[in-house]
């Protein structure tokens, strides 16, 4: 099976621009999520969607949001993007079999904001 | 609210030597935990998940519930091994939906 893609890999905008990111799971996850990595906060999850339903979100503001279609592709949204949202963008899907829990993860998007 | 350690940043050994990944946790209900690995240039992959008690590329990791640790080891280091390592907790919530809680990462080195 194909892995979890990402679209684009690299990226660079201008603070107030905004940014949708997309990402495609592995064939048969329904869950999909978002995670950010910078060298100064690590790993921080952002949301869940599962069946187009966002199911959890992290800890960020509004400005950053995403959706999810009924192939289970997912986009994510950064509005109003500051210097501080420089990060790499990392996309999982999960199978969800029985009450194990494993996320495959996608290679990312590397956003720079200047 | 859940929380992963990892006191190393990094570690650093010779081919051969034994290894050992320190991870700790903080987390009120029944722990799921994983060792992530990620490769120079590569995405991050799955390593370990302490429920298959399986060792992977000779490496093995047991879940201490009384020291709330996750130690990744390996008795014989090679160079591939050479990596940044990260250990993660998988949080259940009440509506079915799951997340993620990494460590801060641990890059390994192995010198020859």
């Amino acid at each position: 099976k194909a892995g979890v893609t990402q679209t684009p890999r690299y990226l660079i905008k201008t603070r107030g621009q905004q940014v949708t990111l997309s990402c495609s799971p592995i064939s048969g996850h329904r869950s999909v999520s978002w995670y950010q990595q910078t060298p100064g906060q690590g790993l921080q999850f952002l949301f869940e969607y599962f069946s187009e339903t966002q199911r959890n979100k992290g800890n960020f503001p509004g400005r950053f949001s995403g959706r999810q279609f009924s192939n289970s592709r997912s986009e994510m949204n950064v509005s109003t993007l500051e210097l501080g949202d420089s990060a790499l963008y990392l996309c999982a899907s999960s199978l969800e079999l029985g009450s194990s829990y494993e996320q495959y993860f996608g290679p990312g998007t590397r956003l720079t904001v200047t | 609210a859940q929380r992963v350690t990892q006191p190393e940043k990094l570690l650093s050994v010779f081919k051969g030597a034994p290894v050992e990944l320190k991870c700790n946790y903080s987390y009120s209900g029944s722990p799921e935990l994983f060792w992530y690995v990620q490769y120079s240039r590569q995405r991050l992959q799955l390593l370990l998940r302490h429920i298959s008690r399986e060792s992977i590329k000779g490496f093995t990791a047991d879940l201490n519930k009384g020291e709330t640790s996750f130690h990744l080891k390996k008795p014989f280091a090679q160079e591939e091994d050479s990596a940044m390592y990260y250990c993660a907790l998988s949080s259940r919530f009440s509506n079915a939906g799951n997340m993620l809680t990494f460590g801060g990462g641990t890059r390994l080195m192995v010198k020859p």
